[in-house]
């Protein structure tokens, strides 16, 4: 979606490798969200930052789910150890620049694993 | 934030209007209703938002109940491309996390 580019768009992977997976919005957003959605399934909340805070990681599943967020910009989600279970469309979104909390998705990334 | 329930799918023929319901009984005052769609394979997309005036913009009308506790959304005129699962979600209007139910799968049929 406009204003925030993820990648990869698709990543097909083995059980047990790690995999990042990056966000990337342009500038002047302090939040970014991550989800998941599962094939049928809604969006499940991950991870929520908000500028210098502490983000909230009420959402990540395990301890094998980790994200980042450098500079106040990019953020990276890390899956260690990836299992089938975590094949899913990774998302990511951030609020519109007007502060009024409607949220702005990207296109996702397809992580597949084998 | 507070709990929304929303009927798992609801179908509607091309042309007409499609009244999408949402019952959201705990919320507060300082809490916005928010209404996001998702078309197949494509990440959500916003649609409309209100406090407690009924809203309208180029999408959607958006009705909400004099007491708050329940909200329609209302595609005018349904396409085929509306066909889609509709969230609503209630939250307050500043940063925070923001928790997607499972909506209300959406077929327009011709």
């Amino acid at each position: 979606g406009a204003g925030v580019s993820q990648s990869p768009s698709n990543k097909v992977t083995e059980k047990g490798k790690d995999v990042e997976l990056r966000c990337d919005p342009i500038s002047g957003h302090t939040a970014l969200y991550w989800y998941r959605q599962s094939l049928g399934q809604g969006l499940e909340f991950l991870i929520y930052f908000q500028g210098n805070s502490a983000p909230d990681k009420s959402g990540l599943p395990s301890d094998r789910f980790s994200a980042e967020r450098t500079g106040g910009s990019v953020s990276t989600l890390t899956i260690q150890r990836t299992q089938q279970e975590d094949s899913a469309v990774y998302l990511c979104a951030i609020p519109g620049l007007r502060n009024t909390g409607e949220l702005f998705f990207g296109e996702g990334s397809r992580l597949t694993v084998l | 934030d507070a709990k929304t329930t929303q009927p798992p799918s609801m179908d509607c023929a091309e042309g007409r209007a499609a009244n999408l319901p949402c019952n959201h009984s705990t919320i507060s005052g300082n809490e916005y209703v928010y209404w996001y769609r998702q078309i197949h394979s494509q990440g959500p997309q916003y649609i409309i938002h209100g406090l407690k005036n009924n809203e309208t913009n180029e999408m959607a009308s958006l009705i909400i109940t004099e007491d708050r506790k329940s909200s329609t959304l209302i595609l005018p005129h349904a396409t085929l491309r509306d066909t889609a699962v509709y969230y609503c979600i209630v939250r307050v209007a500043v940063a925070s996390k923001i928790i997607f139910g499972s909506g209300t799968r959406l077929s327009i049929r011709p």
